[in-house]
């Protein structure tokens, strides 16, 4: 069974200050790993995504995330937060041997950027 | 690219009324459509899978004469929630993907659904 794991409910950071949230994930074959972003009342908007090749991969809006198979994690990153990067983000994983699945979600890690 | 309208935006409606609600794909045909339903606060629940013509398979605990999905065309599925109860009250979201390989799922703007 497919499973995404975000530990962290919230994530709190200053304006300019680096962001990481985590996610760690289980598929029983190949891992398709996705970030989506949601801001209140809407659905989710693409980020990245990760299939094979470089393990650093990067997304909209200055965010990247690395995939670590050891760990298995796919954790997402910026430089430099900003105040509008505060919303909900959600990690997501497919199996990518299972083609016509569909993506599974972990619970949730709300991002406030202080200013 | 990658479009996806969904509607109505919101729903409001007395008890025991049936709720229809519309996902198109605006700019790709969708061979796959998802509907999800999401809780405050909580992540996004798989309900159900459609892919065009075909019958929806539906996630276990979902009851399918109760979460009525149609996915007639490629760029259109319905979610008809039959007899709503005020239980049934949740955001839901539908999602298409293009073809069965390494697609991303692009999400409409869901719907949030209140059940008087």
């Amino acid at each position: 069974a497919q499973s995404v794991a975000q530990p962290e409910d919230q994530v709190n950071v200053a304006e300019g200050n680096p962001l990481t949230v985590k996610c760690t994930y289980s598929v029983s074959g190949n891992p398709y790993l996705f970030w989506y972003v949601q801001y209140p009342n809407r659905g989710l908007q693409f980020l990245l995504k990760y299939i094979t090749g470089d393990n650093l991969v990067k997304g909209s809006y200055g965010f990247e995330a690395e995939f670590n198979k050891s760990q298995t994690s796919f954790h997402l990153k910026k430089p430099s937060a900003l105040v509008s990067d505060s919303a909900l983000y959600f990690c997501a994983v497919r199996d990518l041997n299972q083609a016509g699945t569909a993506l599974i979600f972990g619970k949730g890690t709300t991002l406030s950027v202080s200013s | 690219g990658a479009v996806v309208s969904q509607h109505p935006s919101r729903v409001i409606c007395k008890s025991g009324t049936s709720v229809k609600i519309e996902c198109r794909s605006l700019d790709f045909q969708a061979t796959t459509m998802f509907w999800y339903r999401q809780f405050p606060k909580q992540s996004l629940m798989l309900m159900a899978t459609s892919n065009e013509g075909s019958k929806a398979t539906y996630e276990q605990g979902v009851e399918k004469d109760k979460f009525l999905i149609n996915h007639a065309s490629l760029t259109l599925s319905t979610l008809t929630v039959t007899s709503a109860h005020p239980e049934d009250s949740s955001f839901y979201i539908c999602s298409a993907r293009k073809g069965m390989g390494n697609q991303p799922q692009h999400f409409g703007d869901g719907t949030r659904l209140s059940i008087l």
